[in-house]
């Protein structure tokens, strides 16, 4: 059974500072891995998707890197503004999965500090 | 581009009353969907999926129930709502080979 564990479960850091969010995950075998960010009574906005057979992805100041072997990922967020303050979550999708059920973790909350 | 609709965004329900919250999805054809249910202080939580019409798996046995009676329209429904179904419902959709999911922005339910 896949299991996805985010540490730290809070963050707060400096308004300028470079970042690194957690995400384990307990079953190799995995499709993908996505990254969200969630504000306060808000939805999840995808922010990356790393494929299985992908190392890493960047969107601008954000850079997603998947390991597999280790069962890993981090989210590196670069000189971070106090907008980036949100829940981030990283979720995993099963490779036998062709129904695309995600297993997430329990976020990362981060507050950037003016 | 697809966009994800979901109503309402707040609702407040006694006990004992009906549910039923929608959700579509615009801009693309055939989609998996998903219900999710978020509660305070944990993780999200998958309720009920959907890979197609009148198609739909549960995930946990509980007092909710979903239907799909159209390819891109998912709804999520109880016929009388307990206290313990306060949450917030989110509802997704995923295609396509790396089944990225996008979601809507929720409702926050509480039932009083």
């Amino acid at each position: 059974k896949q299991e996805v564990t985010q540490i730290p479960a809070a963050l707060s850091v400096p308004e300028g500072e470079n970042l690194v969010l957690n995400c384990s995950f307990t079953d190799s075998a995995i499709y993908n891995l996505q990254w969200f960010r969630q504000d306060p009574g808000k939805g999840l906005t995808s922010l990356l998707l790393i494929q299985s057979s992908q190392r890493e992805q960047t969107s601008g100041r954000l850079n997603a890197s998947l390991d597999k072997s280790s069962g890993r990922s981090t989210l590196y967020i670069a000189a971070s503004q106090p907008g980036d303050s949100a829940t981030y979550l990283c979720a995993a999708l099963r490779s036998t999965s062709n129904t695309g059920k995600l297993i997430f973790g329990q976020g990362t909350t981060l507050q950037v500090k003016p | 581009s697809q966009t994800i609709h979901q109503w309402p965004a707040t609702l407040v329900q006694p006990v004992g009353s009906p549910l039923s919250l929608e959700c579509t999805v615009e801009g693309t054809s055939n989609p998996n969907l998903y219900w999710y249910r978020q509660a305070a202080g944990r993780g999200l939580q998958l309720l009920f999926y959907s890979v197609g019409i009148g198609q739909i798996s549960s995930e946990v046995p509980q007092n909710l129930s979903a239907s799909r009676p159209q390819d891109r329209q998912f709804i999520l429904s109880s016929k009388k709502l307990l206290l313990s179904d306060s949450g917030f419902y989110l509802c997704a959709w995923s295609a396509g080979g790396t089944l990225e999911a996008f979601f809507g922005q929720g409702t926050r339910l509480t039932v009083v």
